[in-house]
């Protein structure tokens, strides 16, 4: 079956600083990526739809200059959370796949901001 | 506005019993419906999914039951087990629109 990495699984960053997280397709190329933010007990939240070779579709409310996505190939989109804070704290998860009945989602990555 | 309505919240089954997660929809064009299962710390992975034109489908303990009409669904997990204890989320996509259920937390007690 599909699968999706997610880099790193655990990050913890002093506020101000930059963090970068990675999300790969490993067999498969992903035309379509999303990012989601997860509180804890709660639902996935969408932030974002990554798209190979374009700009991405933020959400309303997402700060698109704060949450820096790039899909650069059709394997890997990045998620960099910028001059992080500890608002920014929370479980961050991608998904990637080729169509509507196909999304496959990453492990997700704890960022812990102090 | 929330278009998957879940519930229960959080759901208590004794171990062999059945556990009964219910959703509902509003938008017509929805033309999937996946269940995820997530354990602490882990990102969701799917669990069983099913399209309308299907009223019942079923893998093993887990099975759906689709009402076109009502506009709802649900997953039955039979024979419910500990190890099943986890947060479970449905989903209703068309295109590249997703949207997930608010949740339910299931604690099957040994």
């Amino acid at each position: 079956g599909a699968v999706v990495s997610q880099h790193p699984s655990r990050v913890i960053c002093k506020s101000g600083t930059s963090v970068k997280i990675e999300c790969r397709s490993l067999d498969f190329q992903a035309t379509t990526m999303f990012w989601y933010r997860q509180f804890p007990k709660q639902s996935l939240m969408l932030m974002a739809t990554s798209n190979e070779g374009s700009k991405a579709t933020y959400e309303q409310g997402v700060e698109k200059d704060k949450f820096l996505i790039n899909h650069a190939s059709l394997t890997l989109s990045t998620l960099t959370v910028t001059s992080a804070h500890p608002e920014d704290s929370s479980f961050y998860i991608c998904s990637a796949g080729q169509g509507t009945y196909g999304y496959t989602f990453g492990s997700g990555t704890r960022l812990t901001v102090v | 506005q929330q278009q998957v309505k879940q519930s229960p919240q959080s759901l208590i089954v004794q171990k062999g019993g059945i556990s009964i997660i219910n959703c509902a929809y509003e938008n017509t064009a929805f033309d999937y419906f996946p269940w995820y299962q997530q354990f602490p710390g882990k990102g969701p992975a799917l669990l069983i999914a099913i399209r309308p034109d299907v009223s019942e489908k079923k893998e093993g303990r887990f099975t759906i039951s689709f009402n076109k009409s009502a506009k709802q669904f649900s997953l039955h997990i039979m024979d419910s087990q500990p190890g099943d204890s986890a947060t479970y989320f449905c989903a209703a996509t068309t295109g590249n629109q997703f949207y997930f259920g608010t949740g339910t937390s299931l604690t099957v007690i040994p």
